[in-house]
């Protein structure tokens, strides 16, 4: 049992290239996350989903897009990726039970 | 819109000596509040929920937190700190319509030996 999943650990990326962030869960969680953190700002939601095929904006989505097709995977895209998104950026899921579970987060740097 | 504050950056405590880290919140209806810790380079942790119930919840490592509804708060109590509690914390929130979890802005504790 691995819990939640995060793909790659690291990351630097020229501005205005694009990546995919991969995030799995193997507990069946129906609800999934993702969320970035920087100094001084806690977590912020960006995007998350209540189930397979199905997305929210969360408080910062904008530069950002997701996907959700299978159950235990969810995506995030940048696809113009800008130095305002330097950041570590963690996946997560939970239950209806309340706990959530993150992942070990990709420290991303955009030059 | 559900929300919650931690109005310390950072707080330092001597080693045994009790700890607490604040946390207010604001909700509509029924809260569901939780407390995570961060290890440098990890994810976040589970500790501590509160659903309902008890006021005092017990959870991992010998924390405990204290639900306080006339205060809206659920601050996160130990009786007694080990250096190995240094960490970030966070304090959160569900809400209840869209499972979307509302974290604060992170509490560094810093126990000295």
């Amino acid at each position: 049992n691995a819990g939640v999943t995060q793909t790659p650990k690291f990351r630097v990326l020229k501005t205005g290239q694009s990546m995919t962030l991969l995030c799995a869960q193997d507990m069946n969680h129906e609800y999934m996350y993702w969320y970035r953190q920087d100094p001084g700002m806690g977590l912020r939601l960006i995007h998350y989903s209540v189930g397979e095929g199905t997305t929210a904006k969360g408080e910062v989505p904008d530069g950002y897009n997701v996907s959700r097709l299978k159950k235990q995977n969810f995506l995030l895209g940048l696809e113009s990726a800008a130095p305002s998104q330097t950041s570590v950026y963690f996946c997560a899921s939970s239950s209806s039970q309340g706990i959530v579970y993150f992942g070990p987060g990709t420290r991303l740097t955009v030059t | 819109a559900q929300s919650v504050a931690q109005p310390e950056d950072q707080v330092k405590v001597a080693e045994g000596n009790p700890l607490t880290v604040k946390c207010t919140y604001s909700v509509s209806g029924n809260p569901y509040l939780f407390w995570y810790v961060q290890y440098p380079n990890r994810g976040l942790q589970f500790l501590l929920k509160y659903i309902t119930g008890d006021n005092l919840v017990k959870g991992s490592y010998g924390f405990e937190a204290e639900f306080n509804k006339s205060q809206t708060s659920f601050h996160l109590k130990k009786p007694s700190a080990l250096v190995s509690d240094s960490a970030l914390y966070f304090c959160a929130v569900r809400d209840q319509g869209t499972y979307k979890y509302i974290f604060g802005t992170g509490t560094r504790l810093k126990v000295l030996a």
